[in-house]
């Protein structure tokens, strides 16, 4: 049971390249998430998708564009990267039903892009 | 808008020491998460706290939770190296249910 994939693990962009990151979790999971990390600070939630279908902007979706490509996968696109969209960027899933968010996050192992 | 904020924010301690981390929010939620964080690794989830009272243990490691207060404390028992990690609290906003993070405290202990 792999859980939550991403790739790639690694990745260096020059200022204006575009790329996109892949998630995929075999849970069966309903709900998906894009967060990205900076040193020094909790994790910040970039985009989410509740179903297949739908996504929803987070807390911090400028620079971003998400797709929800089937009930798997779920990807993180870059259009024209910045330097300060150097980062971790973790993908996450879970279960949930709203109302009762009763068990935790499944994360990837995380994508560290560096922008120069 | 929900603020979370952790204290302290690094701690370097003696194996066989006791130690408690807290998670302070600002505003309503009753729901509370605890994660760890090895150096280069992902986040593994140790404890949902879902209502006032909660209490959790796993281990060397408890946590609890109080709403009315907006406190949640992670107390570490005769610490052991191996619980050198970053630990983040997580606070579901009653609003959008979103996970508003704390940012994390780097525990280090010395054998």
């Amino acid at each position: 049971n792999a859980g939550v994939t991403q790739t790639p693990k690694f990745q260096v962009l020059k200022t204006g390249q575009s790329m996109t990151l892949q998630c995929a979790q075999d849970m069966n999971h309903n709900s998906m998430y894009w967060y990205r990390q900076d040193p020094g600070m909790g994790l910040r939630l970039i985009y989410y998708s509740a179903s297949e279908g739908t996504t929803d902007k987070g807390e911090v979706p400028n620079g971003y564009n998400v797709s929800r490509l089937n009930k798997r996968e779920f990807s993180l696109r870059l259009e024209s990267a910045a330097p300060s969209q150097t980062s971790v960027y973790f993908c996450a899933s879970d279960d949930e039903i709203r109302s009762s968010y009763n068990s935790p996050l499944h994360f990837g192992n995380g994508t560290r892009l560096t922008v120069t | 808008e929900l603020k979370v904020e952790q204290n302290p924010l690094f701690l370097s301690m003696q194996e066989g020491k006791n130690y408690t981390i807290y998670c302070n929010y600002s505003t309503t939620s009753d729901r509370l998460y605890w994660y760890r964080q090895d150096p280069g690794k992902s986040l593994e989830s140790l404890f949902v706290l879902l209502s006032n009272g909660a209490v959790k243990q796993e281990g060397r490691l408890m946590a609890s939770l109080d709403t009315k207060a907006r406190l949640s404390t992670l107390h570490i028992t005769a610490a052991v190296h191996d619980l050198s990690a970053t630990y983040f609290c997580a606070v579901l906003m009653d609003s959008n249910y979103q996970l508003i993070w704390g940012a994390g405290t780097k525990l280090i202990i010395k054998p």
